[in-house]
Formats: structure tokens, C-alpha cells, sequence
């Protein structure tokens, strides 16, 4: 099936400095790739959507200067926390779906970032 | 703007006994999916239901799609304990074609054995 890897699991950063977290379709081309956050024991919520060779789109209340999104390949999507702040510590989670027969979405595992 | 709710928001039963989780949105909905994310992990899809009325099988697990298309529900007869976790509905959002979801609260299940 669909695997989605990314990296690194876990975090920990500095306030003030930026973090880069890779997401990479490893059998399949995605075109568009999602970028969730999750708090403990909340829901996801979706950040931005990535798109492949062009701008991604971001869901209302988010900073794009602040997550920055790069999707230079067809299986390559980058999500980095510029600027970090001890509020911008989460769990961030990609996920990206394979195109033809429906088989849901996969989510890589996820990204503990710490801003201490 | 478009709401799906989730209930109950966490269920503590004892291994054997069985489970329900319920989602409903303010809107008629093209689908559904669902998705467990195990304690620590990611989620991982379990199914998509489309027809009105719809209803679907994996081992002890039933999902069902309201006539209306505006409510789910997942059912676990005789849960164990791996069964654990927190199960999600996730429904499109935003104009067609997008790929997005927005997902429910979700329903942190806890196994005794």
C-alpha cells in the first residue's frame, strides 16, 4: 500500500530559530499533499494544502510566513516553522492520497516539535 | 461553515463489551471516511461509506451511513484491547475536487481487560 514518510518524528528546537519537517510519498506521485497540526488529545486540524509546483493554500488563521510550504516534487512536500515559538509546539502530521481507486488518505507519523 | 460533530468524545468499557462512536454534520455529505489513530501514532484509514444507507463490515467493526447522508456511526462488537485508540470521521470540505477534510472530534476508545 501507500507510504508516506516523514521526518524527523521528534524536536526540539530553540525559540527563535526554524524547523524543517519533510513529508515524502515513497511509492506514488502526489500532486497535493495535506498538512495537519494536532494538539494532545484534540482533533486535527488542517494547516495548509501543499501543491506541487505552485503556491499552497492556506485554511483561514494560519500564518503562511510563519509555516512555510515547499512542494518542489512530485513526492517531496516541506513544511518549516520559521521563527519558532514555545506556542508553536504540536504534533504536525502530513498526509497525501494516491490517485486512481480510493484507498482513504495516509499520514506519515507525524512530527513532535518542542520550542523550549 | 460546515461542523461535523463527534460522540462521545472518550468511552471506557471493559474488554468483551461492545462500542459506538457517532458523527453528524450540519450538511448533506457526498462521504465519509474513518480513521483510528493508536495512542502515539498516526491515523490510519478504515473506510469510506458513500450510498444513503449504506453499511459495511470489517471483522467486528460496522460502519453505517445515514439515509440522509448527514450522520455515521462505528460499531465494535466485543471490543479488545486492541482495539484501543481514538477513531475520527473525516468528511470533504471546501468546494469539490479539493482533497480536503475536516475531521471530527474524535472518540478516544479505552479497553479494560
Amino acid at each position: 500500500g501507500a507510504v508516506v514518510s516523514q521526518h524527523p518524528s521528534r524536536v526540539i528546537c530553540k525559540s527563535g530559530t526554524s524547523v524543517k519537517i519533510e513529508c515524502r510519498s515513497l511509492d506514488f506521485q502526489a500532486t497535493t499533499m495535506f498538512w495537519y497540526r494536532q494538539f494532545p488529545k484534540k482533533s486535527l486540524m488542517l494547516m495548509a494544502t501543499s501543491n506541487e509546483g505552485s503556491k499552497a493554500t492556506y485554511e483561514q488563521g494560519v500564518e503562511k510566513d510563519k509555516f512555510l510550504i515547499n512542494h518542489a516534487s512530485l513526492t517531496l512536500s516541506t513544511l518549516t516553522v520559521t521563527s519558532a515559538h514555545p506556542e508553536d509546539s504540536s504534533f504536525y502530521i502530513c498526509s497525501a492520497r494516491e490517485t486512481g481507486w480510493f484507498n482513504g488518505y495516509t499520514f506519515g507519523s507525524g512530527t513532535r516539535l518542542t520550542v523550549v | 461553515g460546515q461542523q461535523v460533530m463527534q460522540i462521545p468524545q472518550y468511552q471506557h468499557v471493559q474488554e468483551g463489551e461492545d462500542f459506538t462512536t457517532y458523527c453528524n454534520s450540519s450538511t448533506t455529505l457526498s462521504n465519509i471516511q474513518w480513521y483510528k489513530q493508536r495512542p502515539g501514532g498516526h491515523p490510519v484509514f478504515l473506510i469510506q461509506l458513500v450510498k444513503s444507507g449504506e453499511v459495511k463490515k470489517q471483522k467486528r467493526l460496522t460502519f453505517q451511513f445515514g439515509e440522509a447522508k448527514k450522520n455515521s456511526s462505528l460499531h465494535i462488537t466485543a471490543t479488545q484491547t486492541t482495539d484501543v485508540g481514538t477513531y475520527f470521521c473525516a468528511v470533504p470540505w471546501g468546494s469539490s475536487n479539493t482533497g480536503k477534510l475536516i475531521f471530527g472530534q474524535g472518540t478516544t476508545l479505552q479497553v479494560k481487560p
